[in-house]
């Protein structure tokens, strides 16, 4: 089956520091490639997405690149924020099914 | 603006209670999915449904059921409550593509079984 393996948290990082939170996964077929943000007290949103290998998605600062040979699609930003403190999930999706990690929580600091 | 409506946000039922959790999408997608999630756990697939009637158990489905009669809607039935279903349970829905598209999430149910 799938399985998507993420770094454990938490992250703690200064605000403006780099960000880099690793994500590989195993899957059947083709899948599309998230990144979900979870704000406090909130449902998941999608941060980012890649279809197909190379793709690059991004979205408000970060970007995640679908690489097939080493299937991994790792999240990077180069300068965070004290709003960027959330839980992120790396998920992989078929044309039924999506399949989470266990999610990486991030708080910066001043 | 798309919309995926959980009927609570807050729940506390006692041991043995069925439990009912209801959830709407307005975005005419076929897939629909409950999971829950836990400290240390992610999100666990409970069940999925990629058709009105259909169902398929995810990963955790002991203890749980569902219902799709319609294609909008997608409840999750705890028969009998028990204290480890103790949970936030999040409802997603999506389309069904080759490959895979996006999930739209609610806003979560807290529940508590006391």
């Amino acid at each position: 089956g799938n399985s998507v393996t993420q770094m454990e948290g938490p992250v703690t990082l200064s605000e403006e520091a780099f960000l880099t939170i690793n994500c590989t996964y195993t899957a059947t077929g083709y899948p599309s490639l998230f990144w979900y943000v979870q704000y406090p007290g909130e449902g998941l949103q999608l941060l980012l997405k890649a279809t197909k290998a190379d793709d690059k998605g991004s979205n408000k600062g970060f970007e995640a690149t679908y690489r097939k040979e080493t299937t991994s699609f790792h999240l990077e930003k180069g300068s965070v924020q004290v709003s960027d403190s959330a839980v992120y999930f790396c998920a992989i999706g078929t044309a039924s099914k999506l399949t989470f990690g266990t999610g990486t929580r991030l708080q910066v600091t001043l | 603006d798309v919309k995926v409506t959980q009927s609570s946000r807050y729940l506390v039922k006692r041991t043995g209670e069925k439990v009912f959790l209801e959830c709407v999408q307005d975005m005419d997608h076929e897939n629909m999915f409950w999971y829950r999630q836990d400290p240390g756990l992610g999100l666990r697939l409970i069940y999925f449904s990629y058709d009105v009637k259909m169902k398929e158990k995810g990963d955790i489905p002991e203890g749980y059921s569902v219902s799709r009669e319609k294609k909008e809607r997608f409840s999750l039935i705890l028969e009998s409550a028990s204290t480890n279903q103790t949970s936030m349970y999040l409802c997603a829905s999506s389309l069904r593509k080759t490959g895979g598209t996006e999930a739209f999430f609610g806003q979560g149910t807290r529940l508590t079984v006391v």
